[in-house]
């Protein structure tokens, strides 16, 4: 079935990166943008970007413009995450979700979600 | 920096009607569509309702959602046990050029 799998649980220091990857099956990678949000404990959810899977071309939140960088490989239909200069906010689950195509933050499938846990 | 307002909690009885309120600004529900989430601990969130009003494949029709002006609603009708999770809303911001949800509304079923 259409289903985003996601790696699993990562555990990092302060200061160190991340990278959390999404990969996409039974549908055409290429159709919809794929987003991240995250949830850290006991709060919200917060949309952290949104990358098409069609141009590469990307859009995140302003906070955290300049640590994260989202790319995908088309040849396995793949998205990644990557967080640097981590810090112990930023430990929460993240999720990759399919967006609805034609819609802004709609999405349709989501992945399992990752734990990052970000401790010294 | 926008903000999307709904109430932390709402509860009813089973088979009662809740409706969960989401309040925007020009920027966000004012010039774009609304969309709502449940979200069961554990779990990813389900996406309910997108585009204000149109339900995923799967959705039943007790949940339904509207947008007027600058807030947008989420009904549940014949409340169930297993409505019991927490419901965000959310749509695109055009001041912070993001995606913006809200705070969530924990709903408990009596």
């Amino acid at each position: 079935q259409v289903q985003l799998v996601q790696s699993g649980a990562e555990v990092k220091m302060p200061g160190a990166s991340v990278k959390v990857s999404c990969k996409a099956s039974e549908y055409t990678f290429t159709n919809h943008a794929i987003n991240w949000v995250r949830q850290a404990p006991g709060q919200g959810l917060e949309w952290i970007g949104w990358i098409s899977t069609y141009q590469g071309n990307t859009n995140s939140a302003q906070k955290l413009q300049g640590r994260l960088t989202m790319t995908t490989d088309t040849s396995t239909s793949t998205a990644y995450l990557e967080l640097r200069s981590l810090r112990s906010d930023d430990t929460a689950v993240y999720y990759c979700a399919r967006s609805v195509v034609g819609t802004w933050g709609a999405f349709d499938i989501w992945g399992q979600g990752t734990v990052v846990t970000v401790s010294s | 920096q926008s903000v999307l307002t709904q109430p932390p909690s709402a509860s009813g009885t089973p088979g009662q009607r809740v409706t969960i309120s989401c309040s925007g600004s020009s920027s966000t529900i004012g010039s774009n569509t609304v969309n709502w989430y449940q979200h069961l601990p554990g779990a990813a969130p389900k996406l309910l309702i997108y585009s204000n009003n149109k339900r995923p494949s799967g959705v039943p029709d007790r949940f339904s959602g509207s947008k007027s002006g600058t807030s947008a609603s989420l009904a549940i009708s014949g409340l169930q046990s297993e409505d019991e999770a927490d419901y965000y809303c959310a749509t695109w911001d055009d001041s912070q050029n993001g995606v913006l949800f809200g705070g969530g509304t924990k709903v408990t079923v009596l």
